[in-house]
């Protein structure tokens, strides 16, 4: 079956402190893999994806994440989370073709204490 | 350049009644979606279109009908709304080559 795990439901993390967000997927083809950022009443915006290629990959906000085909993870870190950072966190993973669904984690939810 | 808009952003309505929630994107995208997100923020794929064809038709009550009028329109229309209907729903759309997907503000629809 399909499915995207995030183990973690909740975080508190520091301010400047670094944070590492894991996902495990489980699919059947080649995985295009994704995180979304949800900030509170807000939509879901696209932090960085993976195809091919380099398995570590840079996105926007100063996140990076790193795809490992053999533990069937692909975390998501920053080196030092900034008070801004507090949100809600998806792993996604689907297909390449267009069209097709993007099956989602349960959300990790990330607070920064000062 | 609001790539993804929906409108109402909030829609707070009676049991029983039909409401529609609109999608439009600016991106020439050929591909929309519906996802639903429940209380527990859990999205699900509702609803794909590529160039105004239904491709994905989740197991979704058939009282939630989408209408794509041009490929940059992808209109959600509920009949009958029900208590538990009430979620986020979040329009997304894609290039016909890639599945990365930009999605919308989203829609807080409230059946009371």
């Amino acid at each position: 079956a399909q499915s995207v795990t995030q183990p973690d439901i909740h975080i508190t993390v520091s301010e400047g402190a670094s944070l590492e967000l894991r996902c495990n997927y489980s699919y059947g083809a080649t995985p295009y893999l994704f995180w979304y950022v949800q900030s509170p009443g807000q939509g879901l915006q696209l932090l960085l994806k993976y195809f091919s290629g380099d398995t570590l990959v840079q996105g926007i906000k100063g996140f990076e994440a790193e795809f490992k085909r053999s533990q069937s993870s692909f975390n998501l870190r920053k080196p030092s989370v900034h008070w801004s950072d507090a949100a809600e966190y998806f792993c996604a993973v689907g297909a390449h073709q267009a069209g097709t669904a993007l099956i989602f984690g349960k959300g990790t939810t990330l607070s920064v204490s000062s | 350049d609001t790539a993804v808009s929906q409108t109402p952003k909030y829609l707070v309505t009676q049991m029983g009644n039909d409401k529609s929630i609109k999608c439009e994107q600016n991106l020439g995208h050929d591909t929309m979606y519906w996802y639903k997100q429940d209380s527990k923020k859990f999205l699900k794929i509702m609803f794909s279109y590529n160039n105004k064809e239904l491709i994905i038709n989740e197991t979704v009550p058939n009282r939630f009908s989408p209408k794509s009028p041009d490929k940059a329109h992808l209109n959600l229309h509920i009949n009958s709304l029900e208590l538990g209907d009430s979620a986020v729903y979040f329009c997304a759309s894609s290039r016909a080559t890639s599945n990365e997907q930009f999605f919308g503000p989203g829609t807080r629809l409230t059946v009371l």
